[in-house]
């Protein structure tokens, strides 16, 4: 079964880092491109970066770039979130997601989510 | 920075065709997807590159795209079709951006 299963939220204070752990099961981890997307409470999706393959393409939306960082261990099936200088706007749902096998530079959106993993900085 | 728009709600009754559009500048050159959450759950794609749909997905969900509006349709509506529903586009210098979401009740 292909699966993602995220882990590592919890409860920080302003100012804090963490780090989200995500663990790919039941597909060929280092031939998909990565994602996070994170859902702050009653609010919509919001995508916050995302990994190629082989980690030779990082891209990070504006809210979150040069505090987060993305990475991948592909021996262990892994994807990370290191998340530092965390505020309360990032207090959201985080979600790991794989990308659509596509050509390359094509990019057609996400067929696998985890169940994602909660944090909430206050 | 690249925006996408949705209608904040869509209300449907059992059977009938719903329709939610997502507008974007030169959203024709991009690859749209769409995904449905349900209250409490993960979001699901049932349509990606503007209008394929993954297995698993029922024939009643299908999309369309001109100009700079996309439309998911949803024909036969049922009420476990009721959900937050977000488009999604891949944007050269954004990356990926999501629309604000529309909420489709079945009433």
């Amino acid at each position: 079964e292909v699966q993602l299963v995220e882990s590592g939220g919890g409860l920080v204070q302003p100012g804090g880092s963490l780090r989200l752990s995500c663990a790919a099961s039941g597909f060929t981890f280092n031939t998909y491109n990565m994602n996070w997307v994170r859902q702050a409470p009653g609010k919509g999706l919001e995508w916050i970066s995302y990994i190629s393959d082989r980690s030779v393409t990082i891209h990070y939306a504006e809210s979150v770039r040069g505090r987060f960082t993305i990475s991948r261990d592909n021996a262990n099936n892994l994807l990370y979130l290191q998340m530092n200088s965390l505020r309360d706007e990032d207090t959201a749902v985080y979600y790991c997601a794989r990308d659509i096998a596509a050509p390359s530079y094509y990019h057609y959106g996400m067929d696998v989510w985890g169940q994602g993993t909660t944090v909430t900085v206050s | 920075s690249y925006e996408l728009t949705q209608p904040p709600s869509v209300s449907v009754s059992p059977g009938q065709t719903a329709s939610i559009t997502c507008s974007g500048e030169k959203l024709e050159n991009k690859y749209v997807s769409w995904y449905q959450q349900k209250s409490g759950q993960s979001p699901v794609v049932v349509i990606y590159e503007d209008d394929k749909r993954p297995s698993g997905i029922p024939e009643r969900f299908s999309a369309s795209s001109s100009g700079n509006t996309a439309t998911l349709t949803i024909s036969g509506t049922q009420a476990l079709d009721e959900a937050d529903y977000y488009c999604q586009a891949w944007d050269i210098y954004a990356s990926y951006v999501f629309g604000p979401g529309t909420k489709v009740s079945v009433l």
